[in-house]
């Protein structure tokens, strides 16, 4: 069974902070990655997806991350954080084909301080 | 607003009450999911459809609960003689019938056994 990993639970930055969450996933055939953000009262949202190509992908918001295959990893980055970036960042992924179910990592809440 | 709906948005019950809840998916998309989440963790996944054909279900799908898609649209997930355990968020999503696509998350039904 597929799983994703969290490395942080809960980081607190200050305004104009580098950010880099970890997330590593198990599955080892072809996979999409994704990073989903949900705001405080809100629903999930997309930030970024990886399917296939340049495994440096940009997301909304001024978000990235890089797909490494050989680390099984897809590190979320953002140079410097905003207080409303506050929020919890949920990495997750999905056997490519398009029609199997996304499994989620735990996710990490983010804390930006002005 | 065109997004995924759920309705109701918070539902109280007693323990062992049976309770429905219904998702309305982006009009075009012919796949429908259900999650379930729990405090502190990310969302799991519970059952998948397409169109009204249900594809998959997660073992966390008792068998208290039941989902349906009878005409390919809406969808129900109904939990009968709720236990306390069931607590918890229960989130819909949907997305095209296509490999690259990502899905779109409703704001979630938030079910309270007491």
């Amino acid at each position: 069974a597929q799983s994703v990993s969290q490395h942080n639970h809960h980081v607190i930055l200050s305004e104009a902070a580098s950010l880099e969450l970890g997330c590593n996933y198990s599955y080892g055939g072809t996979v999409n990655l994704f990073w989903y953000v949900q705001y405080p009262g809100q629903h999930l949202q997309l930030l970024l997806k990886y399917f296939s190509g340049d495994p440096l992908v940009k997301g909304i918001k001024g978000f990235e991350a890089e797909f490494i295959k050989s680390k099984f990893s897809f590190n979320l980055r953002k140079p410097s954080v905003q207080w409303s970036d506050t929020a919890e960042y949920f990495c997750a992924s999905r056997n490519s084909g398009g029609y199997q179910k996304v499994t989620f990592g735990i996710g990490t809440k983010l804390q930006v301080i002005p | 607003d065109t997004g995924v709906s759920q309705d109701p948005r918070h539902k109280i019950t007693k323990r062992g009450q049976n309770v429905t809840f219904r998702c309305d998916p982006i009009s075009e998309h012919n796949r429908l999911y259900w999650y379930r989440q729990t405090l502190g963790q990310g969302p799991e996944f519970l059952t998948y459809f397409q169109n009204e054909a249900q594809l998959e279900k997660s073992r966390l799908l008792s068998d208290r609960f039941s989902a349906e898609r009878p005409k390919g649209s809406f969808s129900t997930l109904e939990i009968q003689r709720t236990e306390q355990g069931d607590s918890a968020m229960y989130l819909c999503a949907s997305s095209l019938g296509l490999s690259d696509t990502e899905a779109f998350f409703g704001q979630g039904t938030r079910l309270t056994v007491v």
